[in-house]
């Protein structure tokens, strides 16, 4: 079956840190994978996103490689800053039909 | 309005009354979702739609009942709730791109507190 695993969280970092969420996945075939954010108070939003092996997805700062080997799709940034703090989520998705979600690591970004 | 927008964002409600929750897409999407996230718990699937056919329903209870009119819009009808549905309900939808890549994208969500 298709799942997806995160660390644990709560995380909580000083600002300009560098920040890993780690992500790995079960999946049949070839998925494509996202992170997605959540501030308080809101929806997730999309932040980035791979569709094959290899490919890194990228936005504010944040990056994310798609290991096919691993099976994983760490999140990373080089320097958070407090905004940074929000709820990430990461999740895949093989029919477009199905999403399935991590159950969230939560940062906090402290100054 | 642009993107996934949901009515109300807040609602409280007894367990004997009826209400409803709206969202609406504006991205041109084929399929809807309805979620919900409680505190500490991971994100739940209850309903997927696409082309306005129900195609998941997950062992959700009756008391809700979705309804999806066309492809823009999706309704959750919520009636004799229990407290323990108290939650954020969000609403998703999702369409193939171009480049053959599906995309997921919510609402704000509404924050149901069941008295």
């Amino acid at each position: 079956g298709n799942s997806v695993t995160q660390m644990e969280g709560p995380v909580t970092l000083s600002e300009e840190a560098f920040l890993t969420i780690n992500c790995t996945y079960t999946a049949t075939g070839y998925p494509s994978l996202f992170w997605y954010v959540q501030y308080p108070g809101e929806g997730l939003q999309l932040l980035l996103k791979a569709t094959k092996a290899d490919d890194k997805g990228s936005n504010k700062g944040f990056e994310a490689t798609y290991r096919k080997e691993t099976t994983s799709f760490h999140l990373e940034k080089g320097s958070v800053q407090v905004s940074d703090s929000a709820v990430y989520f990461c999740a895949l998705t093989n029919t477009g039909n199905q999403f399935y979600f991590g159950t969230g690591t939560s940062l906090t970004v402290i100054p | 309005e642009t993107g996934v927008t949901q009515t109300p964002r807040h609602l409280v409600m007894g367990m004997t009354n009826k209400k409803s929750l709206k969202c609406e897409q504006h991205l041109g999407h084929n399929a809807m979702y309805w979620y919900k996230q409680s505190a500490k718990k991971p994100l739940e699937l209850m309903f997927v739609y696409s082309l306005e056919e129900r195609v998941e329903n997950n062992s959700v209870p009756s008391r809700f009942s979705p309804e999806c009119p066309n492809s823009s819009h999706l309704f959750l009808h919520l009636h004799t709730l229990q407290p323990e549905d108290s939650a954020l309900y969000l609403c998703a939808s999702s369409s193939r791109s171009a480049s053959g890549t599906y995309e997921q994208y919510f609402g704000p969500g509404t924050r149901l507190t069941v008295t």
